[in-house]
């Protein structure tokens, strides 16, 4: 089944530096790559996602880029700010058209707690 | 505005006791789910059901049931529980029918068994 490893655990930036968390993944079948943002006390929510078709998408500040070959993909925050400040999820999953069962489910990364100093 | 909601953001309980934790959604997803969140471990699957009535083990089911009766319900039971799953738990649904699989979560059930 599909493994994803994610580094580094923890990452501590100075405010408006730029901040960059790597994942990698096992099962080549992938075609779907979110990423989650969990604040504390709240639940993960979806901060950026990108297909197995497209190399690189941004959304101002985030930008994820994916290499299929090297079945890696990476987060990018650029000029950080204390809001930043969060546990940040990749996960990656098989998400083609109609499923059920185990087939579409997302496996997570272990998170990378990011701490933004001001 | 997507909502799921667990029933309780703190719980303490005793060794031994049955458990219920319980989440409602409002989307009408097919797809409901249980994870375990610990520190540097991630989320970790313990069940996932895709429809009413309907349930699949994930990674760690063991020492858990679940139970669907209703479409947005999906609640998780410790038959009897033991300090090792003090933890906290998080509930997540989706649709089934999509081009990518988002999950929206509830804010989680921080479960203490003492």
């Amino acid at each position: 089944g599909e493994n994803v490893e994610q580094h580094p655990s923890t990452l501590s930036v100075q405010e408006g530096d730029s901040a960059v968390i790597k994942c990698t993944y096992s099962d080549s079948a992938s075609n779907y790559f979110p990423w989650y943002k969990q604040e504390l006390g709240k639940g993960p929510q979806l901060i950026i996602d990108i297909r197995s078709n497209v190399g690189e998408k941004k959304d101002q500040r985030i930008a994820v880029t994916l290499n299929k070959t090297a079945k890696h993909f990476s987060l990018h925050i650029t000029e950080t700010q204390p809001e930043d400040s969060a546990v940040y999820f990749c996960a990656a999953s098989l998400a083609i058209g109609n499923y059920g069962g185990s087939q579409g489910n997302l496996i997570f990364g272990k998170g990378t707690k990011l701490s933004v100093k001001p | 505005d997507v909502k799921v909601t667990q029933s309780s953001r703190y719980l303490v309980k005793r060794t031994g006791e049955k458990v219920f934790l319980e989440c409602v959604q409002d989307m009408d997803h097919e797809n409901m789910f249980w994870y375990r969140q610990d520190p540097g471990l991630g989320l970790r699957l313990i069940y996932f059901s895709y429809d009413v009535k309907m349930k699949e083990k994930g990674d760690i089911p063991e020492g858990y049931s679940v139970s669907r009766e209703k479409k947005e319900r999906f609640s998780l039971i410790l038959e009897s529980a033991s300090t090792n799953q003090t933890s906290m738990y998080l509930c997540a649904s989706s649709r089934r029918i999509l081009a990518k699989n988002i999950q929206y979560f509830g804010a989680g059930t921080r479960l203490s068994v003492l």
